[in-house]
């Protein structure tokens, strides 16, 4: 069974600060998927990473995955308070590894809040 | 606006009933999926359909189902209603066969859902 862990799980920080949130999985996979979703709202999609090393980022945000180590990072950079939110990462396993039967799996999420 | 639509966005039950929600998918997507989302139980996959044919079954109890119609919108029907199934309720679609492609997946605002 697919395990998807995320640390911290609640991360209060200053603005202008930078933080890092991680996310560990049990089993192999390259299919790593970062959402954000406000208090009530739907999830919004950030980013989709595909192969080890793959590395994306979007403004102050940066997604790293490494496969090997079953991680994913969410970096935030010099944060402001518009990314207050909650932040899931979810992962499936490759097709060709015998994924897409069980949809994704979800971490807990990080409840993230940005103080000024 | 991620381009999924789900009704009702609210809906009170009681215990013992049957409600069906609805989802629409983006243009152009053909897979649909539902994700289950309560604080105990976070973000759990349901179910997903593919082009009108159930592709992925997940945490699905027996008196949930779902289908997906030929205009491929989709629907949850989920009946002899607990108190425990107050959650809100994701649809998401994309345009891959499955979640293990690694194709973006969009979420749906959701249909919360209370029962009392």
């Amino acid at each position: 069974e697919l395990k998807v862990e995320q640390n911290p799980l609640f991360l209060s920080m200053q603005e202008g600060k930078n933080y890092t949130i991680y996310c560990n999985y049990s089993t192999t996979s390259d299919r790593l998927y970062w959402y954000r979703q406000d208090p009530g709202k739907s999830l919004e999609s950030l980013f989709v990473l595909l192969s080890n090393g793959a590395v994306k980022q979007e403004g102050r945000l940066m997604a790293s995955l490494d496969t090997k180590a079953r991680l994913s990072t969410l970096h935030i950079t010099a944060a402001v308070h518009d990314l207050s939110a909650t932040y899931f990462c979810a992962v499936d396993i490759n097709l060709y590894s015998g994924g897409g039967a069980d949809g994704l799996t979800f971490g807990k999420g990080t409840h993230l809040i940005i103080q000024p | 606006d991620s381009g999924v639509t789900q009704t009702p966005k609210h809906l009170i039950t009681a215990t013992g009933q049957r409600v069906t929600l609805r989802c629409s998918p983006r243009s152009g997507d053909l897979s649909v999926y539902w994700y289950q989302q309560s604080l105990d139980q976070g973000l759990q996959f349901l179910i997903q359909y593919y082009n009108g044919e159930e592709r992925a079954k997940g945490n699905i109890l027996e008196r949930f189902s779902a289908q997906q119609f030929p205009d491929l919108h989709s629907e949850l029907n989920l009946s002899s209603l607990e108190l425990g199934d107050s959650a809100l309720y994701f649809c998401a679609s994309s345009v891959a066969p499955s979640s293990a492609w690694g194709n973006t997946i969009y979420f749906g605002e959701g249909s919360w859902l209370t029962v009392v």
